[in-house]
């Protein structure tokens, strides 16, 4: 099956800094990737919807300027937490859409867990 | 927006025992697609079966079938023979077949596997 990566798979920073997290599918190419944060026990929620070569698409709630989504190739989106604060401490989530095959499954990163002290 | 609901935080079943795992949603398309994922303690979401609105046959994913009934907007997971590495979150998931690419997820099911 598909694979989809992210790196880091967990950071640790300073409140005020900024992370930036890689979400790459590795043999296929994703026109559109999505970014999900999940607390302990609980869902996931859709973050943003990153399409490749355009502005993300971001969920009602979401801060844009908090939470930077670049899409710079069909393989890349990359996540950036700008001025973390502890409340920012979550599991994230990339996942890239398979539009070639017929049943458009979204494959799953591993997850990132970012801890803001 | 599309609802999924799973009614079921907690689910326990007798290892080599079969389970159900219930989930209902809301829409009022007519084509789309419906997802179990299951996240182990990993946290790395793996897809274990998918099922197509205009089928009318179950699918089936060795020990894992779904009972999908469109009329009452019902895609229930069966597993069968259960085994000890089947403990995890289960997330049902919609998605439309024509408006974006959106997963819609319901808040998961807990399953433990008693030996």
């Amino acid at each position: 099956g598909a694979v989809v990566s992210q790196h880091p798979s967990w950071v640790i920073c300073k409140s005020g800094t900024s992370v930036k997290i890689e979400c790459r599918s590795l043999d296929f190419q994703a026109t559109t990737m999505f970014w999900y944060r999940q607390f302990p026990k609980q869902s996931l929620m859709l973050m943003a919807t990153s399409n490749e070569g355009s502005k993300a698409t971001y969920e009602q709630g979401v801060e844009k300027d908090k939470f930077l989504i670049n899409h710079a190739s069909l393989t890349l989106s990359t996540l950036t937490v700008t001025s973390a604060h502890p409340e920012d401490s979550s599991f994230y989530i990339c996942s890239a859409s398979d539009e070639t095959g017929p049943h458009r499954t979204q494959y799953f990163g591993p997850g990132t867990r970012l801890t803001v002290l | 927006a599309q609802t999924v609901t799973q009614s079921q935080p907690e689910m326990s079943v007798q290892e080599a025992e079969t389970v159900t795992l219930s989930c209902t949603y809301d829409t009022s398309e007519s084509d789309y697609y419906l997802f179990w994922y299951k996240q182990p303690p990993s946290r790395q979401m793996i897809l274990v079966i998918r099922q197509e609105a205009y089928k009318q046959q179950n699918a089936t994913e060795n020990r894992f079938s779904v009972n999908f009934q469109k009329a009452a907007k019902s895609f229930s997971l069966k597993i069968s023979d259960s085994q000890l590495g089947d403990a995890a979150m289960y997330f049902c998931a919609y998605r439309s077949a024509n408006t974006g690419n959106q997963f819609y997820f319901g808040t998961g099911t807990s399953l433990t596997v008693i030996p």
